[in-house]
Protein backbone atom coordinates (compact mmCIF):
# COMPACT_ATOMS: atom_id res chain seq x y z
CA UNK A 1 0.00 0.00 0.00
CA UNK A 2 1.87 3.31 -1.16
CA UNK A 3 -0.59 5.83 -0.36
CA UNK A 4 -0.60 8.66 -2.23
CA UNK A 5 2.20 8.83 -4.95
CA UNK A 6 3.76 11.74 -7.06
CA UNK A 7 5.39 11.67 -10.38
CA UNK A 8 8.28 13.55 -10.63
CA UNK A 9 10.02 14.66 -7.49
CA UNK A 10 11.27 17.46 -9.12
CA UNK A 11 11.50 19.60 -12.29
CA UNK A 12 12.67 22.63 -13.97
CA UNK A 13 10.76 23.92 -17.43
CA UNK A 14 11.73 27.16 -19.39
CA UNK A 15 8.90 29.59 -19.75
CA UNK A 16 5.85 28.52 -22.06
CA UNK A 17 6.82 25.02 -21.38
CA UNK A 18 4.45 22.67 -20.68
CA UNK A 19 3.75 20.16 -18.46
CA UNK A 20 1.95 17.45 -16.50
CA UNK A 21 1.96 16.36 -13.21
CA UNK A 22 0.89 12.84 -12.16
CA UNK A 23 -0.77 12.02 -8.27
CA UNK A 24 -1.90 8.48 -8.02
CA UNK A 25 -3.77 7.08 -4.61
CA UNK A 26 -4.26 2.91 -3.85
CA UNK A 27 -6.83 3.82 -0.98
CA UNK A 28 -9.77 3.44 -3.45
CA UNK A 29 -10.73 7.34 -2.69
CA UNK A 30 -13.34 9.41 -3.87
CA UNK A 31 -11.90 12.57 -3.62
CA UNK A 32 -8.27 13.91 -4.79
CA UNK A 33 -7.02 17.14 -4.15
CA UNK A 34 -3.76 19.65 -5.71
CA UNK A 35 -2.63 22.02 -3.70
CA UNK A 36 0.45 24.34 -4.31
CA UNK A 37 2.77 25.67 -1.62
CA UNK A 38 4.79 28.68 -1.36
CA UNK A 39 7.16 30.23 0.92
CA UNK A 40 5.27 31.50 3.88
CA UNK A 41 2.00 30.84 2.52
CA UNK A 42 0.79 27.73 3.67
CA UNK A 43 -1.32 25.76 1.06
CA UNK A 44 -3.53 26.72 -1.31
CA UNK A 45 -5.68 24.71 -3.02
CA UNK A 46 -5.85 24.58 -7.03
CA UNK A 47 -8.10 22.01 -8.11
CA UNK A 48 -9.73 19.02 -6.62
CA UNK A 49 -12.04 15.90 -7.76
CA UNK A 50 -15.04 14.16 -6.24
CA UNK A 51 -14.91 11.33 -8.11
CA UNK A 52 -13.96 9.48 -11.37
CA UNK A 53 -14.74 12.18 -14.39
CA UNK A 54 -15.39 15.56 -12.01
CA UNK A 55 -13.36 18.23 -11.64
CA UNK A 56 -13.70 21.55 -9.77
CA UNK A 57 -12.11 24.68 -9.35
CA UNK A 58 -10.00 25.21 -5.90
CA UNK A 59 -8.70 28.99 -4.61
CA UNK A 60 -6.38 29.13 -7.21
CA UNK A 61 -6.86 27.21 -10.50
CA UNK A 62 -5.52 29.83 -13.13
CA UNK A 63 -2.99 28.53 -15.22
CA UNK A 64 -3.68 25.10 -14.72
CA UNK A 65 -5.58 22.62 -15.88
CA UNK A 66 -6.83 19.05 -14.47
CA UNK A 67 -8.12 15.01 -15.98
CA UNK A 68 -9.29 12.24 -13.51
CA UNK A 69 -9.71 9.77 -16.33
CA UNK A 70 -9.27 7.21 -13.63
CA UNK A 71 -10.17 6.99 -9.87
CA UNK A 72 -6.60 6.40 -8.89
CA UNK A 73 -5.01 8.70 -11.15
CA UNK A 74 -5.17 12.76 -10.61
CA UNK A 75 -3.20 14.50 -13.19
CA UNK A 76 -2.42 18.71 -13.11
CA UNK A 77 -1.49 20.53 -15.98
CA UNK A 78 0.41 23.35 -17.20
CA UNK A 79 0.07 24.18 -20.83
CA UNK A 80 2.09 27.38 -20.90
CA UNK A 81 4.30 27.43 -17.68
CA UNK A 82 5.35 30.78 -15.95
CA UNK A 83 8.23 31.52 -13.10
CA UNK A 84 5.11 32.58 -10.70
CA UNK A 85 4.34 28.98 -11.34
CA UNK A 86 7.53 28.00 -9.28
CA UNK A 87 6.33 26.07 -6.60
CA UNK A 88 5.99 22.63 -4.34
CA UNK A 89 2.84 21.14 -5.48
CA UNK A 90 0.90 18.44 -3.62
CA UNK A 91 -1.52 16.18 -4.14
CA UNK A 92 -4.04 14.40 -1.28
CA UNK A 93 -7.02 12.02 -1.76
CA UNK A 94 -9.90 11.44 0.57
CA UNK A 95 -12.58 8.99 0.99
CA UNK A 96 -15.07 11.59 1.62
CA UNK A 97 -14.90 15.03 3.05
CA UNK A 98 -16.80 14.19 5.78
CA UNK A 99 -15.59 15.46 9.11
CA UNK A 100 -14.70 12.00 10.03
CA UNK A 101 -11.56 11.64 6.77
CA UNK A 102 -8.62 13.45 6.30
CA UNK A 103 -6.59 14.06 3.66
CA UNK A 104 -3.48 11.45 3.23
CA UNK A 105 -0.83 14.19 1.23
CA UNK A 106 1.67 12.64 -1.23
CA UNK A 107 5.08 13.53 -0.89
CA UNK A 108 5.36 16.75 -3.17
CA UNK A 109 6.49 17.66 -6.62
CA UNK A 110 8.91 20.72 -6.61
CA UNK A 111 8.71 22.68 -10.10
CA UNK A 112 10.93 25.38 -11.27
CA UNK A 113 10.14 27.34 -13.90
CA UNK A 114 12.53 29.88 -15.50
CA UNK B 1 -15.19 29.84 5.78
CA UNK B 2 -13.76 30.62 9.77
CA UNK B 3 -10.54 31.52 9.77
CA UNK B 4 -7.91 30.14 11.96
CA UNK B 5 -5.01 32.64 13.53
CA UNK B 6 -1.77 30.76 15.55
CA UNK B 7 1.38 31.83 16.29
CA UNK B 8 3.82 31.72 13.47
CA UNK B 9 6.61 30.09 15.82
CA UNK B 10 7.59 28.52 19.20
CA UNK B 11 10.56 27.09 20.36
CA UNK B 12 10.59 24.87 22.55
CA UNK B 13 13.59 22.62 24.66
CA UNK B 14 13.58 18.66 24.31
CA UNK B 15 11.40 17.57 27.26
CA UNK B 16 8.60 19.89 27.40
CA UNK B 17 4.71 20.24 26.96
CA UNK B 18 4.26 22.18 23.72
CA UNK B 19 0.78 24.05 23.95
CA UNK B 20 0.08 25.72 20.35
CA UNK B 21 -3.12 27.79 20.25
CA UNK B 22 -5.61 28.53 17.74
CA UNK B 23 -8.01 31.01 17.69
CA UNK B 24 -11.43 30.64 15.48
CA UNK B 25 -13.70 33.10 15.99
CA UNK B 26 -16.44 32.62 13.50
CA UNK B 27 -16.34 28.57 13.57
CA UNK B 28 -19.88 27.61 12.89
CA UNK B 29 -21.54 24.77 14.67
CA UNK B 30 -20.87 21.96 12.42
CA UNK B 31 -17.59 23.08 11.79
CA UNK B 32 -14.51 20.37 13.12
CA UNK B 33 -10.95 21.39 14.42
CA UNK B 34 -7.99 19.60 12.67
CA UNK B 35 -4.74 19.80 13.10
CA UNK B 36 -1.94 18.56 10.19
CA UNK B 37 1.92 18.39 11.07
CA UNK B 38 4.05 18.99 8.29
CA UNK B 39 7.70 18.22 7.71
CA UNK B 40 10.56 20.08 5.77
CA UNK B 41 10.12 18.19 2.00
CA UNK B 42 7.12 16.40 2.96
CA UNK B 43 3.45 16.37 2.72
CA UNK B 44 1.07 17.19 5.89
CA UNK B 45 0.31 14.40 8.22
CA UNK B 46 -3.25 14.59 10.29
CA UNK B 47 -2.46 14.76 13.51
CA UNK B 48 -6.04 15.13 16.10
CA UNK B 49 -9.34 16.15 14.97
CA UNK B 50 -11.79 17.16 17.64
CA UNK B 51 -15.53 19.19 18.04
CA UNK B 52 -15.58 20.02 21.31
CA UNK B 53 -14.42 19.34 25.53
CA UNK B 54 -10.93 17.11 24.72
CA UNK B 55 -9.53 14.22 22.52
CA UNK B 56 -6.43 12.43 22.88
CA UNK B 57 -4.70 10.04 21.06
CA UNK B 58 -1.29 8.22 20.63
CA UNK B 59 0.62 11.62 19.22
CA UNK B 60 -1.53 14.60 20.51
CA UNK B 61 -4.28 15.95 23.07
CA UNK B 62 -6.56 18.68 21.67
CA UNK B 63 -8.67 20.86 24.30
CA UNK B 64 -10.96 22.93 23.33
CA UNK B 65 -13.37 24.93 25.27
CA UNK B 66 -17.19 25.38 25.41
CA UNK B 67 -17.35 28.84 23.28
CA UNK B 68 -15.07 26.73 20.15
CA UNK B 69 -13.62 30.11 19.56
CA UNK B 70 -10.17 28.53 20.11
CA UNK B 71 -8.54 25.60 20.58
CA UNK B 72 -4.98 24.01 22.12
CA UNK B 73 -3.04 21.35 20.49
CA UNK B 74 -0.62 19.84 23.35
CA UNK B 75 2.16 17.42 22.65
CA UNK B 76 3.88 15.63 25.45
CA UNK B 77 7.29 16.04 26.15
CA UNK B 78 8.30 16.97 22.29
CA UNK B 79 11.56 15.52 20.94
CA UNK B 80 13.99 16.81 17.98
CA UNK B 81 11.73 14.72 15.36
CA UNK B 82 8.89 16.97 16.49
CA UNK B 83 10.41 20.14 14.58
CA UNK B 84 7.71 21.01 12.03
CA UNK B 85 5.23 23.38 11.02
CA UNK B 86 1.59 22.65 12.60
CA UNK B 87 -1.37 24.06 10.89
CA UNK B 88 -4.79 24.66 12.58
CA UNK B 89 -7.70 24.39 10.21
CA UNK B 90 -11.52 24.53 10.68
CA UNK B 91 -13.35 22.04 8.71
CA UNK B 92 -16.85 21.79 7.29
CA UNK B 93 -18.59 18.92 7.65
CA UNK B 94 -18.85 17.78 3.98
CA UNK B 95 -17.16 20.50 2.50
CA UNK B 96 -14.28 19.40 -0.66
CA UNK B 97 -11.62 21.36 0.43
CA UNK B 98 -9.68 22.30 3.11
CA UNK B 99 -7.92 25.83 4.00
CA UNK B 100 -4.57 25.75 5.53
CA UNK B 101 -3.25 29.06 6.85
CA UNK B 102 0.81 29.26 7.10
CA UNK B 103 0.61 27.52 10.62
CA UNK B 104 3.19 27.75 13.37
CA UNK B 105 6.78 26.75 13.33
CA UNK B 106 8.01 24.81 16.02
CA UNK B 107 11.65 24.56 16.16
CA UNK B 108 12.65 21.94 18.97
CA UNK B 109 16.13 22.57 20.70
CA UNK B 110 18.24 20.19 22.59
Amino acid sequence: NAGVTQTPKFRVLKTGQSMTLLCAQDMNHEYMYWYRQDPGMGLRLIHYSVGEGTTAKGEVPDGYNVSRLKKQNFLLGLESAAPSQTSVYFCASSYLPDRQETQYFGPGTRLLVL
Amino acid sequence: LAKTTQPISMDSYEGQEVNITCSHNNIATNDYITWYQQFPSQGPRFIIQGYKTKVTNEVASLFIPADRKSSTLSLPRVSLSDTAVYYCLVVVTGANNLFFGTGTRLTVIP
